[in-house]
């Protein structure tokens, strides 16, 4: 059975930093793209970061761009998230997903989500 | 980056009804749009991917269609566990945005 654990939320203060886990089980976790999407309270998805299999690929969306970073340990099997610089617009419930092959592959699995909240 | 328009954001339906759920993109991106289901304070659940392919495990009363810019997600026949957000998301280029969601509620 596939399993997406998303760790490492929480409360912290603007400007801080977080790292977000996320520890993969199930199937063979360095064949896949996988994805940080998060959600706002009350809000819609947003699509966040994908890296692809070995971490030699990575985009993000250009509100996060030069503050988070998201890699991988294919030997771990586990998906990270560094948030720096944080601001009060990325309190949200982050999601980790696992895409597919190929970088336009669909979200076929998804985590419970972690709840990051930026405020003094 | 791709827009993505999704309509209506909100709709009202009972039971049995036929629902039908529009997306919309900035620009033709083939075939590479999903849908997904999300209920109260659970992750998303992928419906259709590649437009109009139903995910494993998803009742054939959920279908999709379309390609380049214009969507659809049809729902054929209401039940009351579909009462939920949908929402598209276009997987051609990054970022992968996806649409602002369509929230289906209980007339």
């Amino acid at each position: 059975e596939v399993q997406l654990v998303e760790s490492g939320g929480g409360l912290v203060q603007p400007g801080g930093s977080l790292r977000l886990s996320c520890a993969a089980s199930g199937f063979t976790f360095s064949s896949y793209w996988m994805t940080w999407v998060r959600q706002a309270p009350g809000k819609g998805l947003e699509w966040v970061a994908n890296i692809n299999q070995d971490g030699s690929e990575k985009y993000y969306v250009d509100s996060v761009k030069g503050r988070f970073t998201i890699s991988r340990d294919n030997a771990k099997n586990s998906l990270y998230l560094q948030m720096n610089s944080l601001r009060a617009e990325d309190t949200a419930v982050y999601y980790c997903a696992r895409g597919g092959a190929t970088p336009g592959g669909r979200l076929g699995y998804w985590g419970q989500g972690t709840l990051v909240t930026v405020s003094s | 980056d791709i827009q993505m328009t999704q309509s209506p954001s909100s709709l009202s339906a009972s039971v049995g009804d036929r629902v039908t759920i529009t997306c919309r993109t900035s620009q033709s991106i083939s075939i590479y749009l999903n849908w997904y289901q999300q209920k109260s304070g659970k992750a998303p659940k992928l419906l259709i991917y590649a437009a109009s392919s139903l995910q494993g495990g998803v009742p054939s009363r959920f279908s999709g269609s379309g390609s380049g810019t214009d969507f659809t997600l049809t729902i054929s026949s209401l039940q009351p566990e579909d009462f939920a957000t949908y929402y598209c998301q276009q997987t051609y280029s990054s970022p992968l945005t996806f649409g602002g969601g369509t929230k289906v509620e209980i007339k």
